[in-house]
C-alpha cells in the first residue's frame, strides 16, 4: 500500500523562521513528487515538482529535497510570512499515475 | 489562461438523493481525475478518466461513477449519498505524457 506520513501534523511558528516539513512515503517506485499548499476549505495549489532523477527544487523561497531511495522529501520555507499560514501536502506519483496524499504538515506564522 | 474549473462550488443534499459535480480541465489538458477530501484528511483517489474512458479506479464503491466528454470535461456522479459522502471534491487535470497535475478549487458537498 502507497502511504504518506507527514511530520509534524501541525505546527506554529513566529514570523522570519525558517520552516522545514517532512514527508515520507513507503513505496519508493515514484515518478515524482509534488508538494501542494491548501488554505482552508480550498482547493490545492502547486508550490514544487520534483522528478524521481532530481534530488531537489528551488522557488523562490522555496526548497523541496527528495531522497527516494529512503522515501523521504522535505520542503524548507525560507524567513517565513504570515501568509504561508496554510496546510501543505506532500503527493508522490506513481506508475499507475495517480498521486498518494498524506494528510498535511498545518502551519501557522505567527506575526 | 483559466486553470481547472469546478462547479458548483458548495451544495447540500439528503442522504438518499443523488448528485452530480462538474469539472473543466486546465485548457490543453486531456486527463481528468477526482479525489474526495475529507474534513481533517489528505485527499483520497477517487478514480481518472483519459479519451472518455475511465482509466484506472480507486478503493470507493460503484455509487460513485463518472463521464468524461469530448471536450474533455468531466462530472463526477454519487447516488444514495451517505453522511459519510460529506467532503471537498477535487477535480484534478493533466496533460498525458507531461507531469504534473493542476487542481481546481474543489466542490464541497454537504449531506443531511
Amino acid at each position: 500500500k502507497q502511504e504518506v506520513t507527514q511530520i509534524p501534523a501541525a505546527l506554529s511558528v513566529p514570523e522570519g523562521e525558517n520552516l522545514v516539513l517532512n514527508c515520507s512515503f513507503t513505496d519508493s517506485a515514484i515518478y515524482n513528487l509534488q508538494w501542494f499548499r491548501q488554505d482552508p476549505g480550498k482547493g490545492l495549489t502547486s508550490l514544487l515538482l520534483i522528478q524521481s532523477s532530481q534530488r531537489e527544487q528551488t522557488s523562490g523561497r522555496l526548497n523541496a529535497s527528495l531522497d527516494k531511495s529512503s522515501g523521504r522529501s522535505t520542503l524548507y520555507i525560507a524567513a517565513s510570512q504570515p501568509g504561508d499560514s496554510a496546510t501543505y501536502l506532500c503527493a508522490p506519483t506513481y506508475g499507475n499515475n495517480r498521486l498518494a496524499f498524506g494528510k498535511g504538515n498545518q502551519v501557522v506564522v505567527i506575526p | 489562461d483559466a486553470g481547472v474549473t469546478q462547479s458548483p462550488t458548495h451544495l447540500i443534499k439528503t442522504r438518499g438523493q443523488q448528485v452530480t459535480l462538474r469539472c473543466s480541465p486546465k485548457s490543453g489538458h486531456d486527463t481528468v481525475s477526482w479525489y474526495q477530501q475529507a474534513l481533517g484528511q489528505g485527499p483520497q483517489f477517487i478514480f481518472q478518466y483519459y479519451e472518455e474512458e475511465e482509466r484506472q479506479r480507486g478503493n470507493f464503491p460503484d455509487r460513485f461513477s463518472g463521464h468524461q466528454f469530448p471536450n474533455y470535461s468531466s462530472e463526477l456522479n454519487v447516488n444514495a449519498l451517505l453522511l459519510g459522502d460529506s467532503a471537498l471534491y477535487l477535480c484534478a487535470s493533466s496533460f498525458t505524457g507531461v507531469v504534473g497535475y493542476t487542481f481546481g478549487s474543489g466542490t464541497r458537498l454537504t449531506v443531511v
